[in-house]
């Protein structure tokens, strides 16, 4: 099993770009989150997913978009990036309490 | 809105030592606090949780010590060694998959 894997591992962007950050898990988990990471800050949630076709909220919602149309897979998705947004992501998944996080995806906005 | 306090920020100790990193919640329906250990440049991985029917729970080196009355939970590393360094991250939540809050984190240095 890979477990939750995460593409891509770096990326930089302009200021206004677009990208979308793909988290895979094999596990066959109901639930998936999106945290970012930032120094001093912890871990914060952006959104999640009690199953596929479904997303909620989390605490740090704006500027970001989310997708589970297959139960694998967790799509996070920034629309007009913006420097704020410099951050380590990190995609989750669950069957019961414990989280299964991925590698991370550095992304820095210029 | 912090729910879950962690400190201290950063913490170093001699091999052998015992670092000692300690949490404070507000929420009493929280009913599942789990602590991460996460190395540079890895994603956060479940180190012992714990559930508050327990005073304490040790699994090898690592002692969740848990205080319902005062709302805190601490880790505690026996003998720590210079890999146990990485940052350490307490966490709750409350039953089934709600999401979890998770502390700060703690960046732990066990030098030699």
């Amino acid at each position: 099993n890979a477990g939750v894997t995460q593409t891509p591992k770096f990326r930089v962007l302009k200021t206004g770009q677009s990208m979308t950050l793909l988290c895979a898990q094999d596990m066959n988990h109901e639930y998936m989150y999106w945290y970012r990471q930032d120094p001093g800050m912890g871990l914060r949630l952006i959104h999640y997913s009690v199953g596929e076709g479904t997303t909620a909220k989390g605490e740090v919602p704006d500027g970001y978009n989310v997708s589970r149309l297959k139960k694998q897979n967790f799509l996070l998705g920034l629309e007009s990036a913006a420097p704020s947004q410099t951050s380590v992501y990190f995609c989750a998944s669950s069957y019961s309490q414990q989280r299964y996080f991925g590698p991370g995806t550095r992304l820095t906005v210029t | 809105q912090q729910q879950v306090k962690q400190s201290p920020q950063s913490l170093i100790v001699q091999k052998g030592g015992i670092p000692i990193i300690n949490c404070a919640y507000e929420n009493t329906a929280f009913d599942y606090f789990p602590w991460y250990q996460q190395f540079p440049g890895k994603g956060p991985a479940l180190l012992i949780a714990i559930r508050p029917d327990v005073s304490e729970k040790k699994e090898g080196r690592f002692t969740i010590s848990f205080n319902k009355s005062a709302k805190q939970f601490s880790l505690h590393i026996m003998d720590s060694q210079p890999g146990d360094s990485a940052t350490y991250f307490c966490a709750a939540s409350i039953s089934g998959n709600t999401p979890l809050v998770f502390g700060k984190g703690t960046r732990l240095s066990v030098i030699a």
